[in-house]
């Protein structure tokens, strides 16, 4: 079946670069989306790659996929206080259907 | 445009006891969906439509009931709320291509007690 796993948490120092990775089982998602949770809020979504691509850069983020292992991963560069969220992987299961993780909680110190 | 909106924000039910949770949107969606998120979890999929008069069950659907009279609202139903139900609802829309981004509302946290 789908699965989608992530790390539990990850904290970093403002100003560092943070790496948010996740491993997921379907290999015929056509797409692997990163959302962000902001405290009592719903998700948004921050950025997708498509799964013939091996990196897709927007501004501070870099997706990189390695179609091979599974294996999708978030680079935020620069990391600033207002990035401290829960960041959550999705692939796209059968059509239209997110499968997402159970999130990964990045905590970004002064 | 208000975009997905979600009422109530809050609700504390008792055991037994039924309530709907209202979703809408604005953006002339096809597809809609509730997912539920439990403390420390990922979503899992409730239900989700591709248009009005269109509802399919998702990963867990056991305890809910949906109805898409219109494109633009998509209701939940409980029934007989049960602790286990506890959890924050979040109802989302997308447009319907494979590419396209699910737009979240702010959720409803229920509670049951």
């Amino acid at each position: 079946g789908e699965d989608v796993e992530q790390s539990l948490f990850l904290s970093v120092r403002e100003g560092d670069s943070s790496v948010i990775n996740c491993t997921y089982t379907d290999s015929s998602s056509t797409y692997l989306y990163w959302y962000k949770q902001e405290p009592g809020a719903g998700l948004q979504l921050l950025t997708y790659i498509f799964s013939n691509m091996d990196m897709k850069q927007d501004q501070r983020l870099t997706v990189l996929l390695n179609k091979k292992d599974k294996h999708l991963s978030l680079r935020i560069a620069d990391t600033q206080t207002g990035d401290s969220a829960i960041y959550f992987c999705a692939e796209s299961g059968s059509f239209q259907k997110l499968v997402f993780g159970t999130g990964t909680r990045l905590l970004v110190s002064p | 445009n208000a975009g997905v909106t979600q009422t109530p924000k809050f609700r504390i039910l008792k055991i037994g006891q039924s309530m709907t949770l209202q979703c809408a949107q604005d953006m002339n969606h096809n597809y809609m969906y509730w997912y539920r998120q439990d403390p420390g979890m990922g979503l899992k999929l409730i239900y989700y439509s591709v248009g009005a008069g269109i509802t399919d069950k998702g990963e867990v659907p056991n305890g809910y009931n949906v109805s898409r009279s219109t494109t633009e609202d998509f209701p939940l139903r409980l029934e007989l709320a049960a602790p286990s139900q506890t959890s924050v609802y979040f109802c989302a829309s997308s447009y319907g291509r494979i590419q396209e981004t699910q737009y979240f509302g702010p959720g409803t946290r229920l509670l049951v007690l």
